[in-house]
């Protein structure tokens, strides 16, 4: 198995809703990551978890909340989001943290209204 | 900080051309090199990296990469591309033992049947 599942496909939500966007791996990868990609953009690091320890936050806002239950999942939390939150969000994994995001998800394409 | 640069931001060329997209990266210091693809409406695919070894490496699809150290360097090279090579190609960066990968702005190619 080397796919990196992430679901919903797509999420639209309100600006007052709280929602969690979830990925899982099956590969025993230790890495899992959080990109942000806008249109005709390249994936921009949200968050990387190492050993599902929070290790790199790019200074993302708050409203963005991500969660390592463990080795295998990763999920991230939205809460207040703006319309300019609108993207694609990626989750990736790798077998440490200095071989990258080598596999990623299909992606969550959220739409903010 | 480490940066990523790629030169054509959009490539058109006729099927049986060759391709080679340019990729320079800014950090001194020791690198693991990616490039990836991501066809219309898909996820990222890893399409080869380079950690060590041999600088010409050899991925999917036909694609090759050579690392050239002195250049900061690692350019994608296809010798024949087909219709169905059409995407988008980011070049990806991390510090050896790091966990910041960083993407390159892209390069869109369109291959004409």
């Amino acid at each position: 198995d080397t796919e990196v599942t992430q679901t919903p496909k797509h999420l639209v939500m309100g600006m007052t809703n709280k929602k969690s966007l979830k990925c899982e791996q099956h590969m025993g990868h230790r890495a899992m990551y959080w990109y942000k990609q806008k249109a005709k953009k390249p994936p921009e690091l949200m968050f990387v978890y190492s050993y599902e320890k929070l290790s790199i936050n790019e200074s993302v806002p708050s409203r963005f909340s991500p969660e390592c239950p463990n080795s295998s999942l990763l999920n991230l939390h939205l809460h207040a989001l703006q319309p300019e939150d609108s993207a694609l969000y990626l989750c990736a994994s790798s077998q440490d943290r200095g071989q990258g995001g080598a596999f990623f998800g299909q992606g969550t394409r959220l739409t903010v209204v | 900080a480490q940066s990523v640069s790629q030169h054509n931001h959009h490539v058109i060329l006729s099927e049986a051309a060759s391709l080679e997209l340019g990729c320079n990266y800014s950090y001194g210091g020791t690198v693991n090199l990616f490039w990836y693809v991501q066809y219309p409406g898909q996820h990222l695919q890893l399409l080869l990296k380079y950690f060590s070894g041999d600088p010409l490496v050899k991925g999917i699809k036909g694609f090759e990469a050579e690392f050239i150290k002195s250049k900061f360097s690692f350019n994608l090279r296809k010798p024949s591309v087909q219709w169905s090579d059409t995407a988008e190609y980011f070049c990806a960066v991390i510090k050896t033992a790091g966990n910041k990968l960083t993407f390159g702005g892209g390069t869109r190619v369109l291959v004409k049947p």
